[in-house]
């Protein structure tokens, strides 16, 4: 069975703290995605990366970044959190089809 | 710039009736399509994938057909159940990146 994993299920940050949210997946896909989705505007791309080392710029990338030092782990950082970053953050791998994880519902305080 | 259009927004159907959902994409140069389903505050799962080439893939109850000229594809989940009640997503692979529509949500009442 394919399997996509997140870090956390459920995050509460200060403002101005650095959060890391991680993914990880076991399918040795190049390509892995973040997501956030909120009421009313669907799922947005924030980052996406196509080989270790690699990312490239969704679209709506202000106020993260991302890191992919190894093929099975693609991690989003929120450099200094703020309450519009409240959002449920989506993690996928992609080979012939994209998988997601559980997802991370983050609320920022 | 793609635009995936999912109608209607939400349905309602007693236990056992047919659920057909649609979903409408402007740009037919896809890679392919995706059908998800999502429950409440939880990720998405992955129900069907239709390549560009491929007129139609099924699993068991469901059905998803494409018609890449026209920009459409259609869902068919058949005797629906209460444990279908969820919301699906349709998705378009492009070279840059799958778009997705906002969703139906689906309700079957026992």
């Amino acid at each position: 069975d394919v399997k996509v994993t997140q870090s956390s299920r459920y995050l509460v940050k200060r403002t101005g703290e650095k959060v890391f949210l991680e993914c990880v997946q076991d399918m040795d896909h190049e390509n892995m995605f973040w997501y956030r989705q909120d009421p009313g505007l669907g799922l947005r791309l924030i980052y996406f990366s196509y080989d270790v080392k690699m990312k490239e710029k969704g679209d709506i990338p202000e106020g993260y970044s991302v890191s992919r030092e190894k093929k099975e782990r693609f991690s989003l950082i929120l450099e200094s959190a703020s309450t519009n970053q409240t959002s449920m953050y989506l993690c996928a791998s992609e080979g012939d089809e994209q998988f997601f994880g559980p997802g991370t519902r983050l609320t920022v305080l | 710039k793609q635009e995936v259009t999912q109608i209607p927004a939400a349905l309602s159907v007693p236990e056992g009736e047919n659920l057909v959902l649609n979903c409408s994409f402007t740009d037919s140069a896809i890679y392919n399509l995706q059908w998800f389903r999502q429950d409440p505050g939880k990720g998405l799962t992955s129900l069907l994938l239709i390549q560009s080439s491929q007129r139609e893939q099924t699993s068991g109850r469901l059905n998803a057909s494409l018609d890449k000229s026209s920009g459409r594809s259609t869902l068919y989940i058949a005797a629906s159940q209460p444990g279908d009640s969820a919301t699906y997503l349709c998705a378009v692979r492009d070279d840059y990146k799958l778009s997705f529509g906002a969703g139906t949500t689906v309700t079957v009442r026992a």
